[in-house]
């Protein structure tokens, strides 16, 4: 399983772009890059999955370089009940077990 | 449609006693997991079923750990005796396909052993 590795922590405020960059430079052919966020006393919740360029939904966009060993998961224009940890998890999509980091905490501040 | 629900939200047992934790997937959804994070730890996959039968459980962590999944509908999740570091939060997920990251997580059952 590729290692990921991301900011153990970040701070904004409302209203502003977010970008959280995450490494996995033993990125595997075959794997997808997945996003999980995950608010207090509640489960992982998928935000967001890609294989390489550019993924958006409502929620979030994933960008990923043509090498694909890191990728930035961008969420616009911030609220207060964006404030959650963020993981980034990295595997082949035909091998079910998720495996989480220890995650990104945002802050997000009036 | 209900999303996952765990059962129950916290339990606070003594150790040596038995717990027995329920979870009740997505309507429809074959795969069902299990994943736990104790203390200050990441979350861990503990085991995956697809229907009734158990697909991968290379993450359980010893024979104190049972799961069940009998007609393929909900699951339970028994442990038997609990130790002082089975403390934490578990959590079940469930998804549609196999081979889907895109799981759908219940809120979680805490576990407190003392």
């Amino acid at each position: 399983l590729a290692k990921t590795t991301q900011p153990i922590s970040m701070d904004s405020y409302e209203g502003q772009e977010v970008n959280i960059t995450c490494s996995h430079n033993n990125i595997a052919t075959n794997d997808y890059i997945t996003w999980y966020q995950q608010f207090p006393s509640q489960g992982p919740r998928f935000i967001i999955q890609g294989y390489k360029t550019k993924v958006t939904n409502e929620v979030a966009s994933l960008f990923i370089p043509a090498d694909r060993k890191s990728s930035t998961l961008s969420l616009p224009r911030v609220s207060l009940s964006d404030t959650a940890v963020y993981y980034c998890l990295v595997g082949d999509r035909g091998y079910s077990t998720l495996t989480f980091g220890k995650g990104t905490m945002l802050l997000v501040s009036p | 449609e209900a999303g996952v629900t765990q059962f129950p939200s916290h339990s606070v047992i003594e150790k040596g006693q038995t717990v027995t934790l329920r979870c009740d997937p997505i309507s429809g959804h074959d795969n069902l997991y299990w994943y736990r994070r104790v203390m200050g730890k990441e979350i861990k996959f503990l085991l995956h079923f697809v229907k009734e039968s158990k697909q991968d459980e290379s993450g359980m962590p010893n024979n104190r750990f049972l799961a069940e999944r009998t007609g393929g509908t909900y699951s339970t999740l028994k442990v038997q005796p609990a130790e002082l570091e089975d403390s934490g939060v578990y959590f079940c997920a469930s998804s549609h396909g196999q081979g889907n990251y895109e799981q759908y997580f219940g809120p979680g059952t805490r576990l407190t052993v003392t």
